[in-house]
């Protein structure tokens, strides 16, 4: 598609159960990067990916967070066992390419509610 | 990482010029500069980026000082619907040096007035 593509739009979790959240890119986009705004301003890079393959998860909690993109699927984030401080909104953003002269494009987020 | 210093907060009469400035005074040479825009909780849009040259597109141009210490993006008549925090961005390359995670600062809230 044109735009990237984030579902759901909204996801509320008791405290300890699983979270997962997907993102289709942009046709031909080749990377993928996920990023969490937790307070009104501020973002956090979480991981990005080549194709089904991870290229910097350098953001990436290790214990619970976990995340894929397979062929002819959509991508997706999974947090196991949630904590209230993972609410935030999650935004997907897709690039042709990885360089730094090509922008991303971000999806309209996933806002999820840990109670 | 180059750090990016930005206004916390402007104001623009609808139909003016809105210029929004952006320090990045430990910018390396080939790290660019990027804005983007979030409207409300929306996802962030994409407006512009520069290396050295100024650029313009349809929706703002973007003016880089020749040392690249600093850039002015600007709105050449804004309107109500350009109230958002504005982010000016400089690219940081990832792991690999292949990919460019993007590193938000608090950006500046800019507000449209009638």
């Amino acid at each position: 598609g044109e735009e990237v593509a984030q579902t759901p739009k909204h996801l509320v979790r008791g405290e300890g159960q699983k979270a997962k959240l997907y993102c289709a890119p942009i046709k031909g986009h080749s990377y993928v990067f996920w990023y969490q705004q937790v307070l009104k301003n501020e973002f956090k890079f979480l991981i990005s990916f080549q194709n089904e393959n991870v290229f910097d998860e350098t953001g990436m909690p290790k214990e619970r967070f976990s995340a894929k993109c397979l062929p002819n699927s959509p991508c997706s984030l999974e947090i196991q066992a949630t904590k209230l401080e993972d609410s935030a909104v999650y935004f997907c953003a897709s690039s042709q390419s990885g360089t730094s002269d090509y922008e991303q494009y971000f999806g309209p987020g996933t806002r999820l509610t840990v109670t | 990482d180059a750090k990016t210093t930005q206004p916390t907060s402007m104001d623009c009469a609808e139909g003016r010029a809105a210029n929004l400035p952006c320090n990045h005074s430990t910018i390396s040479g080939n790290e660019y500069v990027y804005w983007y825009r979030q409207i409300h909780s929306q996802g962030p849009q994409y407006i512009i980026h520069g290396l050295k040259n100024n650029e313009t597109n349809e929706m703002a141009s973007l003016i880089i000082t020749e040392d690249r210490k600093s850039s002015t993006l600007i709105l050449p008549h804004a309107t109500l619907r350009d109230t958002a925090v504005y982010y000016c961005i400089v690219r940081v390359a990832g792991v690999g040096g292949a990919t460019n995670k993007l590193i938000f600062g608090t950006g500046t809230l800019l507000a449209v007035q009638p």
